[in-house]
């Protein structure tokens, strides 16, 4: 009931596409969802992040939609650049669990990104 | 402002030692959580802690261990490694503990020969 699937493990695509990452999570206690962004060698870098009382949420060119009622929450990343090429994980927390749970994010197992120029 | 600093960023152990990896955590930061990341995988929690107290424990074995110190910084303890401990050990900050937005470091790579 922890995990978060991600989907799918790896996508390539074209300077100027539309790469989509879809992540579906059961535990309905979650309420905050971020997304990730690690290039090699590095840490995770926050991109976006959203909460389920709303639906959808842009920043710049990286959308997140949020389906509650399915539970599942995808990354869109608008006229994607070389630049883009990057390994994004979602995750999931709540942020009203305490004990052991108390500030953990669980998250998918990644997503490889390539964008062609 | 510098960002979240680990260290080392290499470390090469053999099968049964013990090792300790550091964390400094973004000026003003008090909370701090580590984070095991297998090559591969998603980062996996291991602990949080805020005001030099563990907040938060994930599933491993007491092998493990943490502490915070009254500057904030961390230290993350691995005793008797084993083969599978290799891995990118990452740490998080956050202004205060709990879920706001985790702050990561660049990890510190472990080989375990």
């Amino acid at each position: 009931q922890q995990q978060v699937k991600q989907s799918p493990q790896s996508l390539i695509v074209q300077k100027g596409g539309i790469p989509i990452i879809n992540c579906a999570y059961e535990n309905t206690a979650f309420d905050y969802f971020p997304w990730y962004q690690q290039f090699p060698g590095k840490g995770p870098a926050l991109l976006i992040a959203i909460r389920p009382d709303v639906s959808e949420k842009k920043e710049g060119r990286f959308t997140i939609s949020f389906n509650k009622s399915a539970k599942q929450f995808s990354l869109h990343i608008m006229d994607s650049q070389p630049g883009d090429s990057a390994t994004y994980f979602c995750a999931a927390s709540d942020e009203s669990a305490g004990g052991t749970s108390y500030g953990k994010l669980t998250f998918g197992q990644g997503t490889i990104l390539t964008v062609h120029p | 402002d510098a960002g979240v600093t680990q260290s080392p960023t290499h470390l090469i152990k053999t099968r049964g030692q013990h090792v300790t990896l550091r964390c400094s955590p973004i000026s003003g930061h008090k909370s701090v959580s580590w984070y095991q990341q297998v090559l591969g995988q998603g980062p996996q929690f291991i602990f949080q802690y805020y005001e030099k107290e563990e907040r938060g424990r994930g599933n491993f074995p007491d092998r493990f261990s943490a502490r915070q110190f009254p500057n904030y910084s961390s230290e993350l303890n691995v005793n008797a490694l084993l083969l599978g401990d290799s891995a990118l050990y990452l740490c998080a900050s956050t202004r205060t503990g709990g879920h706001q937005p985790q702050h990561f470091g660049d990890g510190t790579r472990l080989s375990i020969l």
